[in-house]
């Protein structure tokens, strides 16, 4: 069973800092990954989309990165902003087992950006 | 383009009472899903339809959830009777094509609260 695992939990960081969160998973037969983006009391937006043959994405100050044979993935977010508040998410797009086509979330990490 | 709609957004129930919930998918999307989504977690998959056809139930609690797309495209999720642990925010997300290979679009969701 496919399990992703977020780290950290929560962060808090001054506004202006790059900043990195981490999201891995134990199953590398996946056909991607995506990381969304979600906003209090809203729906989840994709922020990045990387198919399982890429090794990165880029859109904007979010750069995404994929490692599928370690099970790894970074979201890197730089000269980060207090509008960049909000819980981050990490899922996969299983490919194989009972889980195919099935996206896994990540428990999220909880991101404040103070001015 | 208007996005996923769901209604209503806010619903509180006693238990053992039933509640439904109604998502309207972007229109062309011929993939549907119901996640749930538990305080502090990330979003679980309840069901999955491909045009009218439920192709991935398998963590749909039968005995209490049910779900219908009948025309492929507005779908319906049910609970009776509800019980206290289903109070969460349950989600619903479209995509154009197969799960693997299209972004999905997630809808506001509802934040059900079972008394």
């Amino acid at each position: 069973k496919q399990e992703v695992t977020q780290i950290p939990a929560a962060l808090s960081v001054p506004e202006g800092e790059n900043l990195v969160l981490n999201c891995s998973f134990t199953d590398s037969a996946i056909y991607n990954l995506q990381w969304f983006r979600q906003d209090p009391g809203k729906g989840l937006t994709s922020l990045l989309l990387i198919q399982s043959s890429q090794r990165e994405q880029t859109s904007g100050r979010l750069n995404a990165s994929l490692d599928k044979s370690s099970g790894r993935s970074t979201l890197y977010i730089a000269a980060s902003q207090p509008g960049d508040s909000a819980t981050y998410l990490c899922a996969v797009i299983n490919a194989g087992g009972t889980s195919y086509g099935k996206l896994t979330f990540g428990q999220g990490t909880i991101l404040t950006v103070h001015p | 383009e208007a996005g996923v709609v769901q209604s209503p957004r806010y619903k509180i129930i006693e238990k053992k009472q039933p509640v439904a919930f109604w998502c309207n998918p972007i229109s062309g999307h011929n993939t549907l899903y119901w996640y749930l989504q538990n305080l502090g977690q990330g979003p679980e998959l309840l069901i999955r339809y491909e045009n009218e056809e439920a192709v991935d139930d398998s963590q749909l609690p039968k005995d209490r959830f049910s779900a219908e797309r009948l025309k492929g495209v507005d779908s319906t999720l049910k609970i009776q009777p509800a019980e206290l642990g289903d109070s969460a925010v349950y989600l619903c997300a479209s995509s154009f094509g197969l799960a693997h290979a299209d972004t999905q679009y997630f809808g506001p969701g509802t934040r059900l609260t079972v008394l």
